[in-house]
């Protein structure tokens, strides 16, 4: 079955305790992306890769950090994670390399409570 | 700025009638449009989206698009609303790199 997994569903740490939440794909899909979900303000994104070792700030990056050593995987790293980032993360992949008419595929989503 | 507008956080609407979540969009030229939606506890899911051509988009579950230029929309419309139809829809376009999302309207289906 296609899709993109990611891992813990929930999580709750505490302030400056580094953590990273694993994405992963198995459709080949050449972009992925990450994304917070906060009430009122939608989806924004946070990185995203546009294929091995490339991969580029989104809207909201400061704190995060990702990597993309393999084309399936795409793993989001909080190195010291803050209260104000408590939120739902959603990762994401696309076949296209270059964002065009290429729906996304979601994972389940991660929820993160930093206290 | 690059932004989509969803400028109802809540539509009501009563099982068996039409319904309609609106979405308008920035970006000047030709858009690619797309509709989400998101169930409790799960992921968002791809419903419809717009590249060119017809101006009205046929989704999964019934669901259709209409997209207008002159007025910058992409409105998503089903004929006939199912209590199972209630969610979080999102509209998004496609920026250079990614995709900007609206803020979402929560639709209910009242049985």
């Amino acid at each position: 079955e296609a899709q993109v997994t990611q891992n813990p569903r929930y999580l709750i740490t505490v302030t400056g305790k580094k953590l990273t939440v694993t994405c992963s794909q198995n459709m080949n899909h050449e972009y992925m992306s990450w994304y917070r979900q906060d009430p009122g303000l939608g989806l924004r994104q946070i990185y995203y890769s546009m294929n091995v070792e490339v991969t580029d700030k989104g809207d909201v990056p400061e704190g995060y950090k990702v990597s993309r050593k393999e084309k399936r995987n795409f793993p989001l790293i909080l190195e010291s994670p803050s209260p104000n980032q408590t939120s739902l993360y959603f990762c994401a992949s696309s076949l296209s390399l270059a964002m065009g008419p290429y729906e996304q595929y979601f994972g389940p989503g991660t929820r993160l409570t930093v206290t | 700025a690059q932004s989509v507008a969803q400028p109802e956080d809540q539509v009501n609407v009563a099982e068996g009638n039409p319904l309609t979540v609106k979405c308008t969009y920035s970006v000047s030229g030709n858009p690619y449009l797309f509709w989400y939606v998101q169930y409790p506890n799960r992921g968002l899911q791809f419903l419809l989206k717009y590249i060119t051509g017809d101006n009205l988009v046929k989704g999964s579950y019934g669901f259709e698009a209409e997209f207008n230029k002159s007025q910058t929309s992409f409105h998503l419309k089903k004929p006939s609303a199912l209590v199972s139809d209630s969610a979080l829809y999102f509209c998004a376009e496609t920026g250079a790199n990614n995709l900007f999302f609206g803020t979402g309207t929560r639709l209910t289906v009242i049985p």
